[in-house]
């Protein structure tokens, strides 16, 4: 079964800081896509980024940006110039290709609390 | 904007009353699913629809149920609700499950309180 693993609890960061996020991920599968989600305290899940395996170059969002190591199974998140309304639980997600048995379905790891300090 | 919406927001039951949490989206998507998210914890799958094919996660509980009238709408039924069910209830759309479709967007959650 695929895992996600999100290694940090919490992390934080000072205003127009950078900050990395770590995620790691365990599949056989060699078709399959990767999220980073933002949850703000009583809010909406928002999509912050995704990336497609199958694509060599890590996707870009405004100030979010990824670093996808397919052969180490890795893709953190990194946040450049941080913003107080940055600071949320960060979800990393994985879900498999068209094909797999688990196709659509959304794996989680264990989310990141980021403080934003002005 | 199209949008994917939650009601209520907030939603207060008696242990053991059957309550009923609805979805709308706008956005036309074919496929819904149902998430349940404890305080601090990644969102669980409950089941999702495939347009009009229901399919249930192995370790969904009998209590949970799901209806879904027509593209637009999908419900979650908790039959008889316990101090353990009190969660905030995530729903999401998908356009497809295709190559390029498999972006999950989420509404705002039901929080639920099970007195």
């Amino acid at each position: 079964a695929q895992t996600v693993t999100q290694s940090q609890p919490e992390m934080s960061v000072q205003e127009a800081e950078t900050v990395t996020l770590s995620c790691t991920y365990d599949t056989s599968e060699s078709d399959y896509y990767l999220f980073w989600y933002k949850q703000p305290p009583s809010r909406q899940m928002i999509l912050v980024i995704r990336q497609e395996a199958y694509k060599q170059q890590n996707a870009t969002e405004n100030r979010f940006s990824v670093n996808f190591q397919k052969a180490a199974k890795s893709f953190s998140l990194k946040i450049s110039d941080s913003q107080l309304g940055d600071a949320a639980m960060y979800f990393c997600a994985y879900t498999e290709g068209a094909g797999g048995t688990s196709y659509g379905k959304l794996t989680f790891g264990q989310g990141t609390i980021l403080t934003v300090h002005p | 904007d199209a949008m994917v919406i939650q009601n209520p927001r907030y939603q207060v039951t008696q242990f053991g009353k059957p309550v009923t949490l609805s979805c709308s989206q706008t956005l036309n998507h074919n496929v819904m699913y149902w998430y349940q998210q404890k305080s601090s914890q990644a969102p669980k799958l409950l089941f999702h629809y495939y347009d009009k094919d229901f399919n249930n996660e192995a370790d969904t509980p009998d209590n949970f149920q799901s209806r879904r009238p027509n593209t637009s709408f999908c419900f979650l039924d908790i039959r008889s609700p316990g101090l353990g069910d009190a969660a905030m209830y995530l729903c999401a759309t998908s356009r497809d499950i295709a190559r390029g479709q498999e972006t999950q967007y989420f509404g705002p959650g039901t929080r639920l309180l099970v007195l």
